[in-house]
């Protein structure tokens, strides 16, 4: 089944405390991004990469960082989690944008609810 | 589940009705616009998607308009089903900018039986 696995589905943690999320796809999809989602600020774009080793910031890169050593994975790193990180992660993979291909929009992961305290 | 919004504007719809939901986007020059479909517990998934250069799409029980000389698009559900409950998102992706995504806000759709 053609999916994006994220890991873990919850996580709480304390003030500055290294974590990764894992994000895994399964679709040999070249674009990969990371969402964060906010009450009443929708999905905002973090981190996200174009391919291995290519990686851009979103709009909200602060306080992150990413990777993507081979196709598949694309895990998001808090170095320092602080509570303003406190939100749910989206992990989403397309086949591309670098050229918008119809009908192949991004999919999406099943979330993953973090709470720094 | 999953909060996803505690300010999203809320469409009550009776079983059986059909829903329009409504987006006004941002960006006159953006190329393309997807709508999504967010359950509790779940991410975001996608629904129906129309090119700038279309003003009307059908999918299955769906249908897309595009209204581009007000920058507003619509999703109807036709026979809304107790399974449509989900809030709903458009977004809108601009080639110019590198093929940028830009997400709205959602609407949320609640399902009376």
């Amino acid at each position: 089944e053609a999916q994006v696995t994220q890991n873990p589905r919850y996580l709480i943690t304390v003030t500055g405390k290294k974590l990764t999320v894992t994000c895994s796809q399964n679709m040999n999809h070249e674009y990969m991004s990371w969402y964060r989602q906010d009450p009443g600020l929708g999905l905002r774009q973090i981190y996200y990469s174009m391919n291995v080793e290519v990686t851009d910031k979103g709009d909200v890169p602060e306080g992150y960082k990413v990777s993507r050593k081979e196709k598949r994975n694309f895990p998001l790193i808090l170095e320092s989690p602080s509570p303003n990180q406190t939100s749910l992660y989206f992990c989403a993979s397309s086949l591309s944008l670098g050229r918008v291909i119809y009908n192949s929009p991004l999919h999406f992961g099943n979330g993953t609810r973090l709470t720094v305290t | 589940g999953e909060s996803v919004g505690l300010h999203l504007p809320t469409l009550s719809v009776q079983e059986g009705d059909n829903s329009i939901i409504n987006c006004a986007y941002s960006n006159s020059a953006s190329d393309y616009f997807i709508w999504y479909k967010q359950e509790s517990g779940k991410g975001p998934q996608f629904i129906i998607d129309i090119r700038s250069n279309m003003d009307k799409r059908q999918g299955q029980r769906v249908t897309v308009l595009l209204n581009k000389t007000v920058k507003h698009l619509s999703l109807q559900i036709a026979a809304t089903q107790p399974g449509d409950s989900a809030v709903y998102f458009c977004a809108e992706i601009y080639k110019a900018a590198g093929n940028k995504l830009t997400f709205g806000g959602g609407t949320r759709v609640l399902v009376k039986p």
